[in-house]
């Protein structure tokens, strides 16, 4: 079974930036549009950013509109998502998904997670 | 704050059914889809019911989903000890043309 795997996450001070990566296993990557979500104490499950299969359409979150970028490499069966200017509230565990095709809410092969913590 | 509300926590006895509501508004469950997730401890969501009520492969029937107006709803009859989880309602908002979620909701298997 295809799984999904994040890597990237880290400790980065207030300020900082980082690159998440997560790799697709399986042969359809392209196939699916992808989407990276986090979870936090705070404000539990938030959904940050949405990417087509092609990479054509894009969709964020005000909370990281203009800080964070979400792209694709279909060769590489890769998402990535470049994240700047982050603060002490984008700690937390993200994870990346597939999004179920003809949905747009319903997102499904969930990675495990990789770990942001941002501290000074 | 999100943008969906659901209980904090339910609980029922084994081989009970219960319930877990989901409410938003106009802009996101009135105008679209409602998708549930299970949270297993230490573990990533995991896809229960989309489009309001459709079951992946691999979902037992014993899971259900139903929307009315902006109000979602989950069902799970005949509670295992398994299924003690939290629960999310996820939906779509076309105002903010963005994913939303419920706070989530602790289900405790007594």
């Amino acid at each position: 079974q295809a799984q999904l795997v994040e890597s990237g996450g880290a400790l980065v001070k207030p300020g900082g930036s980082l690159r998440l990566s997560c790799v697709d296993s399986g042969f359809a990557f392209s196939d699916y549009y992808m989407t990276w979500l986090r979870q936090t104490p705070g404000l539990g499950l938030e959904w940050l950013s949405h990417i087509s299969n092609s990479g054509s359409t894009i969709f964020y979150a005000d909370s990281v509109k203009g800080r964070f970028a979400i792209s694709r490499d279909n060769s590489k069966n890769s998402l990535f998502l470049q994240m700047n200017s982050l603060t002490v509230g984008d700690t937390g565990l993200y994870y990346c998904a597939r999004v179920r095709p003809g949905t747009i809410e319903a997102f499904f092969d969930w990675g495990q997670g990789t770990l942001v913590t941002v501290s000074s | 704050q999100s943008v969906l509300t659901q209980p904090p926590s339910v609980s029922a006895a084994p081989g009970q059914k219960v319930t877990i509501s989901c409410s938003g508004s106009s802009s996101n469950i009135g105008d679209n889809f409602v998708a549930w997730y299970q949270q297993l401890p230490g573990t990533a969501p995991k896809l229960l019911i989309y489009d309001n009520d459709k079951r992946p492969s691999g979902i037992p029937d014993r899971f259900s989903g139903s929307k009315s107006g902006t109000s979602a709803t989950l069902g799970i009859t005949g509670l295992q000890t398994g299924d003690e989880a939290h629960y999310y309602c996820g939906s779509w908002d076309s105002s903010l043309t963005g994913g939303v979620f419920g706070g989530g909701t602790k289900l405790t298997v007594l």
